[in-house]
């Protein structure tokens, strides 16, 4: 059973263009939502994460947006660079109380062409 | 360097050897996490340690999979009588383990390729 899905596979998008990814997860008791960036040969490292007490969230070029209702949260990348082509991962896990291990989606591979 | 750090970063072994891969988690986390990411997929977890004490094992892999934490700081992850389908990469991160302080800090990874 995947918990969380994402999509899409992979996204091509040109130089200052606007980057979208999409996330749905089923567990309704999820209350912690990061997003994750991975390079080649690296581990992945936190970009920007959201609880769902807040329908939006902004760090810079990256926003979370996040939709309860729906169960579903997307990771926007606003003028994209060609050094933010990379792997990206949602990821879902329970925080109150616990801590839980991360439960992560498939991954989206980015392209950006200049 | 203050990160995770996993050691090996590559190891090649044959089918039907035992491998053992280390962890040294960021020193002040006391919660460890394994996971496997095959190509093209997201990280999958494994077990996980709060401390020196294991939390969750059942989804380890299977039975020739196991994984130690015994003073509370490093953890070693090892799989007995390696298969072609172990061949990936093994994630280590570590987290404070408090429910306000949620970033999972991740290692390089250690790939395995069974031969």
């Amino acid at each position: 059973q995947q918990q969380v899905k994402q999509s899409p596979q992979s996204l091509i998008v040109q130089k200052g263009g606007i980057s979208i990814i999409n996330c749905a997860y089923e567990n309704t008791a999820f209350d912690y939502f990061p997003w994750y960036q991975q390079f080649p040969g690296k581990g992945p490292a936190l970009l920007i994460a959201i609880r769902p007490d807040v329908s939006e969230k902004k760090e810079g070029r990256f926003t979370i947006s996040f939709n309860k209702s729906a169960k579903q949260f997307s990771l926007h990348i606003m003028d994209s660079q060609p050094g933010d082509s990379a792997t990206y991962f949602c990821a879902a896990s329970l925080q109150f109380p616990g801590n839980t291990p991360l439960v992560f989606g498939k991954g989206t591979r980015l392209s950006v062409i200049a | 360097d203050t990160g995770v750090s996993q050691n090996p970063r590559h190891k090649i072994t044959k089918r039907g050897q035992n491998v053992t891969f280390r962890c040294d988690p960021i020193s002040e986390h006391n919660r460890l996490y394994w996971y496997r990411q095959t190509l093209g997929q997201g990280p999958e977890f494994l077990t996980y340690f709060q401390n020196e004490a294991q939390l969750e094992k059942s989804r380890l892999l299977s039975d020739r999979f196991s994984a130690e934490r015994p003073k509370g700081s490093f953890s070693t992850l090892e799989i007995q009588r390696t298969e072609q389908g172990d061949s990936a990469m093994y994630l280590c991160a570590s987290t404070l383990g408090t429910a306000m302080n949620t970033e999972a800090f991740f290692g390089q990874g250690t790939r395995l390729t069974v031969v």
